[in-house]
């Protein structure tokens, strides 16, 4: 079982829809996770990051994490194609505080 | 604020040729990383570096590759002899937390893109 996994997609939406994307990770010990996007031929940027259980709302992005079930997600409301980007979930290892990243699920709004 | 530069942002070799990354982190950030990122996968962590000491290096497949940050600043990531399957992306990060900790945010630099040949 891989550390981190994502459907690798593409996810694809229309303009104006809810993109929800998904995370789940093996180490039960986990206490912080990290959503990063990634714009084809740049570098990963933080959007999103969740330390507790339940929601937590930044605009139109709203990180989801479960850790009885291990999941992870991020919802963006009201897609824009601006939004169309590979999303990352990251996990630090509890054994040595690196950050693990998982695959990326790429993500394509159409206008 | 200036973020953190690498260079080259592209280089093409041969396999069995030598490349030298480099990377000056955000100042004043005692913790560096270089990441390799295949195409199609998420980045994988190389080395983290907390000031000049190593802090991880278990992935790093030392009988090829070698990483330094003698001054505790800018750093250099070297491949000796490359083989095909070095081609990717190396992206060098930084951050302003300390080992041990959540690792917080990772300010990434924009990457060395290698390809061999």
């Amino acid at each position: 079982q891989k550390e981190v996994e994502q459907n690798s997609g593409p996810l694809s939406v229309p303009e104006g829809a809810i993109a929800s994307l998904n995370c789940t990770y093996s180490d039960r010990v986990s206490q912080s996770f990290f959503w990063y996007r990634q714009y084809s031929g740049k570098s990963p940027e933080l959007i999103m990051s969740i330390y507790s259980n339940g929601d937590k709302e930044d605009g139109r992005f709203t990180a989801q994490l479960n850790k009885a079930s291990q999941y992870v997600s991020l919802l963006i409301r009201d897609s824009q194609p601006s939004d169309s980007a590979t999303y990352l979930c990251a996990v630090p290892s509890s054994n040595t505080g690196k950050l693990i990243f998982g695959q990326g699920t790429t993500l394509q709004v159409k206008p | 604020e200036a973020g953190v530069a690498q260079s080259p942002r592209y280089k093409i070799i041969e396999k069995r040729q030598s490349v030298a990354f480099w990377c000056n982190p955000i100042s004043g950030h005692a913790t560096l990383y270089w990441y390799q990122q295949i195409l199609g996968q998420g980045p994988k962590l190389l080395i983290q570096f907390q000031n000049n000491g190593v802090v991880d290096d278990s992935q790093l497949p030392k009988d090829r590759f070698s990483a330094e940050r003698l001054k505790g600043v800018d750093s250099t990531l070297k491949i000796q002899p490359a083989k095909l399957e070095d081609s990717a992306v190396y992206l060098c990060a930084s951050s302003s937390h300390l080992a041990g900790g959540p690792p917080g945010e990772l300010f990434f630099g924009e990457g060395s893109r290698l390809t061999v040949l």
